[in-house]
């Protein structure tokens, strides 16, 4: 079946420090890929995607790619601030599925 | 504005009760969803409707029931057989796969529901 790992948190970072959070998938076909947010006490916000193999999907300074060989799609952010502590969650979907497939999420805090 | 909107933001549920926690989009969507959210897991679906009159369990389905009579509602009920209905309650919606020729369609969600029991 479809799964999702995460890097396990909590992450703790300063601000401006670069920030990656790994995800891997395991799929059969070639499922979509997505990172979504979740501010305290919220819901969440779709972050970013990427539909295809080698696609680079992109937001607010974060970034991702869809490493097909590695089965892969980790979280890249330059220099974090204050406001991006968050749980962060990555999820992938196959074509002609309605369900979301989660990871457990990984909780970034970033001190300043 | 477009979004989705679930009420109560807090629910506190009695031994025995059944309680019902609303969603509404005004996205023109075909598709929602209900997902639990428990503390340090990911998301499980527990219903999904792909269109006004039909929905489908998810992998948690037990303990819950949903109804889906107009395009823009999707209300979940937790009823009493559900043991340990303490959690998050998030619902989401999409624009269905017709709509996206198949494709990933993204899902947008709402601020979700706090269920608590007493």
């Amino acid at each position: 079946g479809n799964s999702v790992t995460q890097m396990e948190g909590p992450v703790t970072l300063s601000e401006e420090a670069f920030l990656t959070i790994n995800c891997t998938y395991t799929a059969t076909g070639y499922p979509s890929l997505f990172w979504y947010v979740q501010y305290p006490g919220e819901g969440l916000q779709l972050l970013l995607k990427a539909t295809k193999a080698d696609d680079k999907g992109s937001n607010k300074g974060f970034e991702a790619t869809y490493r097909k060989e590695t089965t892969s799609f980790h979280l890249e952010k330059g220099s974090v601030q204050v406001s991006d502590s968050a749980v962060y969650f990555c999820a992938l979907k196959r074509p002609n599925d309605y369900k979301l497939s989660f990871g457990a999420g990984t909780t970034v805090t970033v001190r300043a | 504005d477009g979004g989705i909107t679930q009420s109560p933001k807090y629910l506190f549920r009695k031994e025995g009760q059944n309680v019902t926690l609303s969603c509404e989009q005004n996205l023109n969507h075909d598709a929602m969803y209900w997902y639990r959210q428990d503390p340090g897991q990911g998301l499980r679906l527990i219903y999904y409707s792909q269109i006004v009159n039909d929905f489908q369990k998810g992998d948690i389905a037990e303990g819950y029931s949903v109804s889906r009579e107009k395009k823009e509602s999707f209300p979940l009920t937790v009823t009493s057989a559900q043991k340990n209905p303490t959690a998050f309650y998030l619902c989401a919606s999409s624009m269905g796969l017709s709509a996206s020729g198949g494709r990933a369609e993204t899902q947008y969600f709402g601020p979700g529901t706090r269920l608590l029991v007493l």
